[in-house]
């Protein structure tokens, strides 16, 4: 079946503006997660949903992140007036139920902020 | 709050020689344990995990222990090959966790 998916791959922007990533998880998986990965580093947890419940938002790095997904289907992560130290690759995972559970990625969006 | 430190790489090693790459948490509960692995230009994917203390997960001829007594989950293969090189990632969520707490990554080579 169908995995992870992201949009888009590849995303060059401006200092200043606005960008928008998409994730659409596996279908059934009640539970969505993003995180960003810069050059040669780890990942990072930005935000977590599960099922209808309010989002654990205690990984986003600023005001200028935020994220949204309507029920258990398509996630966007929008972030605001971007830096050039948002240049990284946002990873979306979701998983069936719990943090317990394996996690499925995407192939994540590579974004670049001049 | 809870982490995971892994050893840094990158490791080198040469084809059916012994992999030892080191994990360590800290967690107040009592979560899962994950390997993850990304292979050249591909995504994340899971390699091994293990839910409890002194469960061994297994695969691909990866192997690692949950020590709860020395809070570590070292990933061991007796005899790696070419198509190992990736990078590996240790892993731990669930326990009351709803989040999963990555390592930063340890980037393994191995050459003939």
């Amino acid at each position: 079946g169908a995995g992870v998916s992201q949009s888009p791959s590849n995303k060059v922007t401006e200092k200043g503006k606005d960008v928008e990533l998409r994730c659409d998880p596996i279908s059934g998986h009640t539970a969505l997660y993003w995180y960003r990965q810069r050059l040669g580093q780890g990942l990072e947890f930005l935000i977590y949903f599960q099922g209808n419940s309010a989002p654990d938002k205690s990984g986003l790095p600023s005001d200028r992140f935020s994220a949204e997904r309507t029920g258990e289907s398509v996630s966007t992560l929008t972030i605001q007036r971007t830096q050039q130290e948002d240049s990284a690759v946002y990873l979306c995972a979701s998983s069936y139920g719990l943090a317990v559970n394996e996690q499925f990625f995407g192939p994540g969006t590579r974004l670049t902020v001049l | 709050g809870d982490s995971v430190t892994q050893m840094e790489g990158p490791v080198t090693l040469s084809e059916e020689a012994f992999l030892t790459i080191n994990c360590t948490y800290t967690a107040t509960g009592y979560p899962s344990l994950f390997w993850y692995v990304q292979y050249p230009g591909e995504g994340l994917q899971l390699l091994l995990k293990a839910t409890k203390a002194d469960d061994k997960g297994s695969n691909k001829g990866f192997e690692a222990t949950y020590r709860k007594e020395t809070t570590s989950f070292h990933l061991e293969k007796g005899s790696v090959q070419v198509s190992d090189s990736a990078v590996y990632f240790c892993a731990l969520g669930g326990g009351g966790y709803q989040k999963v707490t990555f390592g930063t990554g340890t980037k393994l080579q191995v050459i003939p």
